[in-house]
């Protein structure tokens, strides 16, 4: 069975902090996707990492796919309030149909 | 250009009974991924239609079933309903797309309550 974990899953941060989001997965897959979701609301894209030693940077974050671990990391430089929102990350089945498997999602609170 | 569309936004529904939500897909996508998401976990896959056929299934009872129709558009059916089907209903489209993957488009929702 295919486990996505996402840590940490509640995270509060001051305003200008830097902080890093992990997500380990157990399959094989290459295909590792982020999103966000503000309260009430649908998800977001964020970025799609397709091989090893992928990194993409939006604005203040950044992600990275280690597929040899098993590890993608969403690093957020200089938080700000508008970053407050909860985070997902997800791997695709690696078969046709790519369905996605999420994780529980980080809860992100960023503070004055 | 339209993005994922869902109907209904809000739907409240007694035990035992039934329930269709609605999702149009992205202009150009051709297939329809629908996911469950309990309040405060992450989406659960349901199933997936591409050319009007399930193509892939997660790990819910046939009690959810679904519809992919000419035009991509598609159906989500929920028979004899729990409490525990409370959730929002996410409908996702995507377009296979060689050396990019597959990046789902998520629509707005269903926020489905049973009574």
């Amino acid at each position: 069975e295919l486990k996505v974990e996402q840590n940490p899953l509640f995270l509060s941060m001051q305003e200008g902090k830097n902080y890093t989001i992990y997500c380990n997965y157990s399959t094989t897959s290459d295909r590792l996707y982020w999103y966000r979701q503000d309260p009430g609301k649908s998800l977001e894209s964020l970025f799609v990492l397709l091989s090893n030693g992928a990194v993409k940077q939006e604005g203040r974050l950044m992600a990275s796919l280690d597929t040899k671990a098993r590890l993608s990391t969403l690093h957020i430089t200089a938080a700000v309030h508008d970053l407050s929102a909860t985070y997902f990350c997800a791997v695709d089945s690696g078969d046709s149909g790519y369905a996605l498997n999420f994780g529980k999602g980080t809860s992100l609170l960023v503070t004055p | 250009d339209a993005g994922v569309t869902q109907s209904p936004t809000h739907l409240i529904k007694t035990r035992g009974q039934q329930v269709t939500l609605r999702c149009s897909p992205k202009s150009g996508h051709d297939t329809v991924s629908w996911y469950q998401q309990a309040l405060g976990q992450g989406p659960q896959f349901i199933f997936q239609y591409y050319e009007e056929e399930e193509r892939q299934r997660g790990n819910f009872p046939d009690r959810f079933s679904g519809h992919q129709f000419p035009n991509y558009s598609s159906e989500l059916n929920v028979n004899a309903l729990l409490l525990g089907d409370s959730a929002l209903y996410l409908c996702a489209s995507s377009l296979y797309r060689q050396g990019l993957g597959v990046e789902q488009y998520f629509g707005p929702g269903t926020r489905l309550t049973v009574t």
